[in-house]
């Protein structure tokens, strides 16, 4: 099947600084990405929904200009924590699609990663 | 808005039982899909078993297989002959017109040896 991949798995950083998550579709064209957090024991909500050359659309709640998200080729999308704080600290996982379709194979998950902002 | 419900929050099961893990969805959209993911404690989302919601049967996949009830708006999953490696966390999801996917607060599954 098709494959997400994202990078890096864990990052550990001081407070204040910013960091940069990749989430690439490694063999097919992901038109749309979405970015999802997820703090311990809780379950997946939804950050931003990220379309190849357009604007990430956020839900509500989510502060755009503290979660800076890039999609500008069909196979990478961004996800910038800027002036990161312990609060931001979570597990971040980004899925792609390459298209709408009912078969649920077609909407893959990264692997997920670590953020401990100290 | 759109809404999926796991009341069980965690289950212990003896091996080789059969578990059935619960969620109730509500959507006003006719047209959707139903996702159950398993996620163990390395944190990857493993794709279980989807339901169309116009698929007249229900999906089955190996041990799996997702009890749909359209009418009752429930996509109860079963996991038959359970094993130590299906202790994690299970999430149903759902998703809209739009391809985002929304999950439920998700069952914390334990199998008992």
């Amino acid at each position: 099947g098709a494959v997400v991949s994202q990078h890096p798995s864990w990052v550990i950083c001081k407070s204040g600084t910013s960091v940069k998550i990749e989430c690439r579709s490694l063999d097919f064209q992901a038109t749309t990405m979405f970015w999802y957090r997820q703090f311990p024991k809780q379950s997946l909500m939804l950050m931003a929904t990220s379309n190849e050359g357009s604007k990430a659309t956020y839900e509500q709640g989510v502060e755009k200009d503290k979660f800076l998200i890039n999609h500008a080729s069909l196979t990478l999308s961004t996800l910038t924590v800027t002036s990161a704080h312990p609060e931001d600290s979570s597990f971040y996982i980004c899925s792609a699609t390459g298209g709408r379709t009912s078969f649920a194979g077609e909407l893959f998950f990264g692997e997920g990663s670590r953020l401990t902002v100290l | 808005a759109q809404k999926i419900t796991q009341t069980q929050p965690g289950m212990f099961v003896q091996e080789k039982e059969a578990v059935t893990l619960d969620c109730t969805y509500d959507t006003s959209d006719p047209s959707y899909g139903l996702f159950w993911y398993k996620q163990p404690s390395s944190g990857e989302m493993i794709f279980l078993i989807y339901q169309g919601s116009y698929d007249q049967q229900n999906a089955t996949e190996g041990r799996y297989s997702l009890n749909f009830q359209k009418a009752r708006k429930s996509a109860n999953l079963v996991i038959s002959a359970s094993q130590l490696g299906d202790s994690a966390m299970y999430f149903c999801a759902m998703r809209d017109r739009d391809d985002k996917i929304i999950f439920g607060k998700g069952t914390r599954l334990h199998i008992l040896p």
